[in-house]
């Protein structure tokens, strides 16, 4: 069983395009959900953090939503550009597993210029 | 503010033997997690220390240990290595635990094992 999902597992998209990334998790008691993105080879930058009371975070061109009760959260990229090319991951601190952070396996997006 | 710092970052080692990981938090971070990232099985939770003291561990075997030092960097050591080590080790640190802080990763340190 996947604890942390992400749909869809690739992407690619044209320069200027806003685009959705997809999380979702099977335990709706979370402590928290964070974004990263990783670039190949690289460790993981954060982008947003949101925390169990959050709706959602804003970071310039990026917004992230959680709906704990539907165990989705979102990852909306306005405007994108080729640098934002990467694998973006979505992780889950899941009180069902022992408070542990959980991650998904990753959408990698390619933005072509 | 430095980052995240791990050492080295990258080594070879062959079955059997062993290799210990270092990683130099955030300034004033206290919380150090580990995790495991493979391509077969994605990034796993390795263990998760705050103030010296573990405070969560995955699913790994004991040949997989760690510690942290008064001064909050922390090594983890894998012993009597097998093929499946060989992977992309992060460490990441964060203010707070696991449960509340933003996490902030290093570059990795990946070992190879022949």
């Amino acid at each position: 069983k996947q604890e942390v999902t992400q749909i869809p597992a690739a992407l690619s998209v044209p320069e200027g395009e806003n685009l959705v990334l997809n999380c979702s998790f099977t335990d709706s008691a979370i402590y928290n959900l964070q974004w990263f993105r990783q670039d190949p080879g690289k460790g993981l930058t954060s982008l947003l953090l949101i925390q169990s009371s959050q709706r959602e975070q804003t970071s310039g061109r990026l917004n992230a939503s959680l709906d704990k009760s539907s165990g989705r959260s979102t990852l909306y990229i306005a405007a994108s550009q080729p640098g934002d090319s990467a694998t973006y991951l979505c992780a889950a601190t899941l009180m069902e597993y022992g408070n542990k952070l959980v991650f998904g396996a990753g959408t990698i997006l390619r933005v072509k210029s | 503010k430095a980052g995240v710092t791990q050492t080295p970052r990258y080594l070879i080692k062959t079955r059997g033997q062993q290799v210990t990981l270092s990683c130099s938090p955030i300034s004033g971070h206290r919380s150090v997690s580990w995790y495991q990232q493979t391509p077969g099985q994605g990034l796993q939770f390795l263990f998760e220390y705050f103030s010296e003291t573990q405070r969560n561990k995955g699913n790994f075997p004991g040949r997989f240990s760690g510690r942290q030092f008064s001064n909050s960097r922390s090594e983890m050591n894998v012993s009597t290595l097998e093929l499946g080590d060989s992977a992309l080790y992060l460490c990441a640190s964060s203010f707070g635990t696991g449960l509340t802080g933003e996490l902030f990763f290093g570059e990795g340190s990946r070992l190879t094992v022949l």
